[in-house]
């Protein structure tokens, strides 16, 4: 599977967008990129995944440049409740999910 | 229910002990796992199971032994540990397709090991 870089930490204000951004340079064409989330001393929890569209849910948007080359997931809102480490992951056909070192997004009030 | 369980929540033990963690899911899900955490790290996948047979080990140490007596439940029998192995153990399940291509991962709350 592909790797991934995101930065290590981000800040963002209370109830403005975060854009939480990862590149994936290797991907290829049957790769998915997924993110996760996981608050302080609780699992992972799955946001979204797309292949090649770009993909929004009731927790956020997922952003896929035409290359593929990098996304980026955005929460339109950000709370306080949003502050969690945020992983970005590459994940091909198969049921292996490896996790990188992901960002650490605070929301401040 | 959209919930995987995991058992205990917390578990001291010593290293000639012999004790098992325990996840639970009733979603229908046929893909189970178990990941280990350090603090402060990405959690890094142990096994995999699929259909209740073992599919991927990442090269885990026998001291750890995973177990899936049906499609609900996943154990993990721990035995000789060393202080080293002590961190957040994380269940997950997630769907199976026929061609073992899988769907998004429910974690369970992870069981925190320490070992003495």
């Amino acid at each position: 599977d592909a790797k991934t870089t995101q930065p290590p930490s981000m800040d963002c204000a209370e109830g403005r967008a975060a854009n939480l951004p990862c590149n994936h340079s290797t991907i290829s064409g049957n790769e998915y990129v997924y993110w996760y989330r996981q608050i302080h001393s609780q699992g992972p929890q799955y946001i979204i995944h797309g292949l090649k569209n770009n993909e929004t849910n009731e927790m956020a948007s997922l952003i896929i440049t035409e290359d593929r080359k990098s996304s980026t997931l955005i929460l339109p809102h950000a709370t306080l409740r949003d502050t969690a480490v945020y992983y970005c992951i590459v994940r091909g056909y198969g049921n292996k999910l490896v996790f990188g070192a992901g960002t650490i997004l605070r929301v401040k009030s | 229910d959209t919930e995987v369980t995991q058992t205990p929540k917390h578990l001291v033990m010593g290293m000639t002990n012999k004790k098992s963690l325990k996840c639970e899911q009733h979603m229908g899900h046929r893909a189970m796992y178990w990941y280990k955490q350090k603090a402060k790290k990405p959690p890094e996948l142990m096994f995999v199971y699929s259909y209740e047979k073992l599919s991927i080990n990442e090269s885990v140490p026998s001291r750890f032994s995973p177990e899936c007596p049906n499609s609900s439940l996943l154990n993990l029998h721990l035995h000789a540990l060393q202080p080293e192995d002590s961190a957040l153990y994380l269940c997950a399940s997630s769907p199976l397709d026929l061609g073992l291509n899988t769907g998004e991962l429910f974690f369970g709350e992870g069981s925190r090991l320490t070992v003495l």
